[in-house]
């Protein structure tokens, strides 16, 4: 069964808009990590929040996380065409419990 | 340096026949993975292993053998293909075996099982 769940599945958007993503969980976590994949390619790491952090920011990413709700946001400000991928949370339970386990996806179309 | 090389990019494979695929990276990683992406399932955990020697069953381990013999090669083995093993394959590895540091991903393994 998927630890993460994202949503929404998919996102269209504008050039120059900001996209945000959201990914709920099951379980107590070590940390949530956000991974990117364009089309026919490998993932690609983008941040990684740890259980005991509320948000960081890395360029034009900012990600939030909120342990209580279970869930964590990804927002990607001034969308590019680019941007264009499909966005994947990750979980990584504490020790004993430490597979990254992946959500479905969120695939993102920025419309140029 | 190259980080994570799968082979081969993609097979068509007959049903019943053995198949490895193969995974190195050369990034000194303890901990590496094995990961099956389905439309709309995302990607789950096949095998992995936290350090050379040790290795654990994931999500889906039905059909999938691996080994770990050194740090920079972890092979997945189908002993007898099935067509509902027809995926994406990506290998993946991470510095530490508690996955407090960042994945990373090899390009992927296409099989088609006919």
């Amino acid at each position: 069964s998927q630890q993460g769940e994202e949503d929404p599945q998919a996102l269209s958007i504008q050039e120059g808009e900001n996209a945000t993503m959201n990914c709920s969980y099951k379980t107590s976590i070590n940390n949530l990590q956000w991974y990117r994949q364009n089309s026919g390619r490998g993932l690609v790491h983008l941040i990684l929040i740890r259980s005991n952090e509320r948000e960081k920011h890395s360029g034009r990413l900012r990600v939030t996380l909120d342990t209580s709700k279970k869930s964590s946001s990804l927002l990607i400000t001034a969308s590019r065409a680019a941007d264009t991928a499909s966005y994947f949370c990750a979980t990584a339970g504490d020790f004993g419990n430490e597979k990254l386990t992946f959500g479905t996806g969120t695939r993102l179309t920025i419309i140029p | 340096i190259a980080g994570i090389t799968q082979a081969p990019t993609s097979q068509i494979l007959a049903a019943g026949r053995r198949m490895t695929l193969r995974c190195t990276q050369d990034m000194r990683h303890n901990a590496m993975y094995w990961y099956r992406q389905d439309l709309g399932l995302g990607l789950r955990l096949i095998h992995y292993s936290n350090t050379a020697g040790t290795t654990g069953k994931g999500e889906v381990p039905d059909g999938y053998s691996v080994s770990r013999a050194n740090t920079d090669d972890f092979p997945l083995t189908l002993a007898s293909a099935v067509p509902s093993q027809t995926s994406v394959y990506f290998c993946a590895s991470s510095a530490t075996g508690s996955m407090n540091t960042e994945a990373f991903f090899g390009q992927g393994t296409r099989l088609t099982v006919v």
